[in-house]
Parts: structure tokens; C-alpha cells; sequence
């Protein structure tokens, strides 16, 4: 089955440093996601891309985040400048149509530690 | 701020026993609701999304209703097995941008 892949399963970073988190989405799904969570708190939404631009983006997702799909099949998340409490797993996901009506699959996660 | 809550948020059942847990969910504005399994070191995955009042979905020992008049969506499990051990999470489109907003999940073990 096809499925989510995510790459690295873990970085460690300084406070300060750029970060790239790299996803593969499932190769004719359509609609891209990003979410993270912080350790014991609630799976967020960070941002939505499809047709090749950001769809919608959540309060958390500031000027310090970007996403790129460069390539038409890797789908990046870009953290210019880490800071302490970016700390969390970062999911990549990816679905057929609009996540309203479709199941998000999921990949297995980055966990990103800021020291 | 869509406020989507899970209880309890943590469940050990003895194996063989049947459980269920609850996502509560405003009712104004119910568009669709989510439910996912999240096992360690895995992946969380799909198991339904529910669209109807009144709906039942079912997949193996797993089913699930929804009531959106009152809020409020049960997963079962019946004759539970170690390999149901995870979290259980619920999720709904809305709360001020696109994407899902998920609860905090029900964490469950299934105990030999």
C-alpha cells in the first residue's frame, strides 16, 4: 500500500539554525499537509498546499515557516531561524481530495529537537 | 476555536473485554468528524470519517456512531486484542482554518 514517507526521523538542531524537514506524499494525492505536536499536547494544524501554493495556514505558522513542493514529488517544511519551543514531531500528510471529505494518511513523523 | 474533547485520556481493558470512548464536539457547524489509531512509533491512521447524524461506521471489531445534534461520537471496540493498544484520535475540519483540529486522544492498553 502506498504510503507516507518522511525523512529525517529525528533532528537534532541548535536554537537559531535552519531546518528542513522533507516528506514524499502519496504520488496522486492532491492536497499536502503539516502538522506537529509539542510533547503531551494536542496534534495542530500548521498549513495546507495544494496546486502548488499554500492553501491555508494556522496562526502558528509565522514568517519563520515556509513549504515548497520543488520537485513534484518531495514537499518541504522550512524553519529559517529554530527557536527553543519548535520542539515537537512534525507529521507530513496527504490526502486525495479536500481533508474535510478524505482521510489524512499520514507519514511517520519528524521529531525535532531545538537545543 | 473549535474545542474537540476526548474521554477519558487514558483506558486500560482487559484483553477480551469490549470498551468504547466519547469525542465531544460543538454541534453548530458540524461539518464532518475524524477518527484515527496511533500506534508507538507509527503512523496515526485512518480509521473513518463520519459525515451523517446517526451514522455507524464499522471496521473489523471497530465501529463507531456519531449523534451531531448533541455532540457527540463513541468508538467501540469489541473483544479487544493487545494489537488495539494506541491512541485514539478525534478530529474536526474547522476552528478558523482549513485543516483538521484534533483532540488530545484517548490513550489505550489493552492489558494480556
Amino acid at each position: 500500500e502506498p504510503e507516507v514517507t518522511q525523512t529525517p526521523s529525528h533532528q537534532v538542531t541548535q536554537m537559531g539554525q535552519e531546518v528542513i524537514l522533507r516528506c514524499v506524499p502519496i504520488s496522486n494525492h492532491l492536497y499536502f499537509y503539516w502538522y506537529r505536536q509539542i510533547l503531551g499536547q494536542k496534534v495542530e494544524f500548521l498549513v495546507s498546499f495544494y496546486n502548488n501554493e499554500i492553501s491555508e495556514k494556522s496562526e502558528i505558522f509565522d514568517d519563520q515557516f515556509s513549504v515548497e513542493r520543488p520537485d513534484g514529488s518531495n514537499f518541504t517544511l522550512k524553519i529559517r531561524s529554530t527557536k527553543l519551543e519548535d520542539s515537537a514531531m512534525y507529521f507530513c500528510a496527504s490526502s486525495v481530495i479536500k481533508d474535510r471529505d478524505s482521510p489524512l494518511h499520514f507519514g511517520n513523523g519528524t521529531r525535532l529537537t531545538v537545543t | 476555536i473549535l474545542n474537540v474533547e476526548q474521554s477519558p485520556q487514558s483506558l486500560h481493558v482487559q484483553e477480551g473485554d469490549s470498551t468504547n470512548f466519547t469525542c465531544s464536539f460543538p454541534s453548530s457547524n458540524f461539518y464532518a468528524l475524524h477518527w484515527y489509531r496511533w500506534e508507538t512509533a507509527k503512523s496515526p491512521e485512518a480509521l473513518f470519517v463520519m459525515t451523517l447524524n446517526g451514522d455507524e461506521k464499522k471496521k473489523g471489531r471497530i465501529s463507531a456512531t456519531l449523534n451531531t445534534k448533541e455532540g457527540y461520537s463513541y468508538l467501540y471496540i469489541k473483544g479487544s486484542q493487545p494489537e488495539d493498544s494506541a491512541t485514539y484520535l478525534c478530529a474536526l475540519p474547522g476552528g478558523g482554518a482549513d485543516g483538521l483540529t484534533f483532540g488530545k486522544g484517548t490513550h489505550l492498553i489493552i492489558q494480556p
